[in-house]
């Protein structure tokens, strides 16, 4: 059964302690992404992966960081100096090149306290 | 700068009739528009997408019309069923080297009332 998979659904970190979200995918797709999005808002991108060992940054980049080692996994780190971390993070992945939709995981809410 | 937007923050109907959901875009190379309807606390699913190229694609109850001089794409959900409450994004994507990195509206919350 094809998909990507996002853990943990829920988080919940102390203010300035650093955090990781994973994403794994095994639809054999090429690209990954990773959004944030906030309430009333639409999806921003933080950062996104072409191919393997290769990562760009996005619109909303700082505070953040990836890898991706391999081509099934693309975790993203929240760190400290992410200002508003708090949010719902979506970790998608597409057969990259043109004209092709993106397919979603089911999200992690990260709250800071 | 907002360059896909969608001005109407929610939207009513009844059962049995037609949903009207509006987008503008501002980037002449948008190329690529996409529809995605999600549910709280779950990630977005694909619904629809329309290639430049093209002024209208259908899919069952969905049809998706682009508007290329005027910047503006609609998606019709005819009949409007309960189930398809949700929120309703569209999104944006560039040829060349944007490889499939979307840029989304705000999204509209469409309320079907039975």
């Amino acid at each position: 059964d094809g998909g990507i998979t996002q853990s943990p659904k829920y988080l919940f970190r102390k203010e300035g302690q650093n955090v990781t979200l994973s994403c794994e995918q095994n639809l054999n797709h090429d690209a990954m992404y990773w959004y944030r999005q906030d309430p009333g808002q639409g999806l921003r991108l933080i950062y996104y992966s072409q191919i393997v060992n290769d990562f760009q940054k996005g619109d909303i980049a700082e505070g953040y960081s990836v890898s991706r080692e391999k081509k099934e996994s693309f975790p993203l780190t929240v760190t400290s100096a992410q200002k508003n971390p708090t949010a719902f993070y979506l970790c998608a992945s597409s057969i990259g090149g043109f004209n092709t939709e993106a397919f979603f995981g089911q999200g992690t809410r990260l709250t800071v306290v | 700068d907002q360059q896909v937007k969608q001005n109407s923050p929610s939207l009513s109907v009844q059962e049995g009739r037609i949903s009207i959901l509006n987008c503008d875009y501002t980037n002449s190379m948008f190329d690529y528009f996409l529809w995605y309807k999600k549910y709280p606390a779950e990630g977005p699913t694909f619904l629809i997408s329309i290639s430049s190229i093209k002024d209208k694609n259908e899919d069952g109850r969905f049809t998706v019309f682009l508007n290329k001089s005027a910047k503006h794409l609609s998606l019709h959900i005819v009949p409007s069923q309960p189930g398809d409450s949700a929120v309703y994004f569209c999104a944006a994507s560039a040829g060349g080297t944007s490889y499939g990195k979307l840029t989304f509206g705000q999204g509209t919350i469409l309320t079907v009332h039975p």
